[in-house]
């Protein structure tokens, strides 16, 4: 399978603990992005990268978010002291370069994401 | 993902039927404009994208009108089938953002009886 793959697919955590989650992109796809899931609600933005650079913060990334992709290739999702209001599904999505290129329809490939239940 | 949609708008229709969902759009300064299904468990899929220089758009079995005077956008599905089951999400972007930051809709359920 050459789409987007994320790990782990399910976790439980209780509050206060650290969790984190991680995303292989499509291999050619230089753009990565986090986005955010919970129940009943469109997926909201939480960040972005192009290559290695994180470009672009959502104010919804609190301080316990951190979010790298130190080579460019894969990325990873840390949640530190998680809240229940944590609980949500992390979806990561990637594309070759922007909407209206030559090369592409701007489409950004998504993957089956992480449940996180925080109890 | 899994139970989305617990509370959305939803659009019964039978198996042969063609659907109608709507998207109402907030930014006027958006200028692309996509579809995506979601299946429960699933992330979304890309079905069909348009710019605002564009006021349809047909793929296989599927049509987006995008109005810009009233920033409306919709999605018909010919011949729905019940593969078609899911909800569905429009979203917008403003490419002067440089980036594909894209702002989901609610969603709406679409529910295909066989």
């Amino acid at each position: 399978d050459t789409g987007v793959s994320q790990d782990p697919r399910h976790k439980i955590t209780k509050r206060g603990q650290n969790v984190t989650f991680r995303c292989d992109p499509i291999s050619e796809h230089n753009r990565l992005y986090w986005y955010r899931q919970t129940l009943g609600q469109g997926p909201e933005f939480l960040t972005y990268f192009q290559n290695e650079a994180q470009l672009e913060k959502s104010r919804l990334l609190s301080d316990r978010f951190s979010a790298e992709r130190p080579k460019g290739s894969f990325s990873t999702l840390e949640i530190q002291r998680t809240e229940q209001g944590d609980s949500a599904m992390y979806l990561c999505a990637s594309s070759r370069g922007l909407a209206g290129g030559p090369t592409n329809t701007g489409e950004l490939f998504f993957g089956e994401g992480s449940r996180l239940t925080v109890l | 993902g899994e139970n989305v949609g617990l509370h959305l708008p939803t659009l019964s229709v039978q198996e042969g039927d063609n659907s109608i969902i709507n998207c109402a759009y907030s930014n006027s300064a958006s200028d692309y404009f996509i579809w995506y299904k979601q299946e429960s468990g699933k992330g979304p899929q890309f079905i069909i994208d348009i710019r605002s220089n564009m006021d349809k758009r047909q793929g296989q079995r599927v049509t987006v009108l995008l109005n810009k005077t009233v920033k409306h956008l919709s999605l018909q599905i010919a011949a729905t089938q019940p593969g078609d089951s899911a909800v569905y999400f429009c979203a917008e972007n403003n490419q002067n953002t440089g980036f594909q930051k894209l702002v989901f809709g609610t969603g709406t359920r679409l529910l295909v009886s066989p």
